[in-house]
């Protein structure tokens, strides 16, 4: 069965620290890739998409993801966080197939501090 | 453009009952699927309506059920309610049936089991 892993539950930096949340996932065919943030109290809101193209997306926020295709890693990155980025943050992966459901990683929980 | 809405926000129920969720999807939006959120498992895939058909369906009891109708809507159903059931249940829809088409989710259903 296709799973999602991600490397972090919590992670914990000082504002203006680069930020990278580690993706992996376990299907080797062709994938559509999210990232999806949850802030405290909000509900999910999608960050960024790889559909296909160029490896490196770029999100709102100033968050940015790469596909590495060889290492099935979809990793999330921001060069300077703020407080305001403390969320919980979930990737996702759903096979280029028609009827294939998503399948979300565990989370990772980021605590921004002042 | 209304978002995801889901009904009721709040459900306090006992064990053995049956409670009814309710979803409207973001206007043209013809796929909505489920999930339950809890803390020690992340998002769980219930299952996943398209043009009032299920596509897809996850790994949990014939308990959990749902349906989609014309007008996109969709009720999910859990009957004979047990402690482990108490969660947050997630709806999210998306345009149409393509595999790179992002969900958008809703503020979710808290259910809570007594």
């Amino acid at each position: 069965a296709q799973s999602v892993s991600q490397h972090n539950h919590h992670v914990i930096l000082s504002e203006a620290a680069s930020l990278e949340l580690g993706c992996n996932y376990s299907y080797g065919g062709t994938v559509n890739l999210f990232w999806y943030v949850q802030y405290p109290g909000q509900h999910l809101q999608l960050l960024l998409k790889y559909f296909s193209g160029d490896p490196l997306v770029k999100g709102i926020k100033g968050f940015e993801a790469e596909f590495i295709k060889s290492k099935f890693s979809f990793n999330l990155r921001k060069p300077s966080v703020q407080w305001s980025d403390t969320a919980e943050y979930f990737c996702a992966v759903r096979r280029d197939n028609y009827g294939q459901n998503f399948v979300f990683g565990p989370g990772t929980r980021l605590s921004v501090l002042p | 453009k209304a978002g995801v809405t889901q009904t009721p926000r709040y459900l306090i129920k006992t064990r053995g009952q049956q409670v009814t969720l309710s979803c409207s999807p973001i206007s043209g939006h013809r796929s909505v699927s489920w999930y339950q959120q809890t803390p020690g498992q992340g998002l769980q895939f219930l299952f996943e309506y398209f043009s009032e058909t299920q596509r897809n369906k996850g790994n949990f009891p014939g308990r959990f059920s749902g349906r989609q109708f014309s007008n996109s809507r969709s009720e999910m159903n859990v009957s004979t309610l047990e402690l482990g059931d108490s969660a947050l249940y997630l709806c999210a829809s998306s345009r149409g049936g393509g595999s790179n088409q992002p969900q958008h989710f809703g503020d979710g259903t808290r259910l809570s089991i007594l």
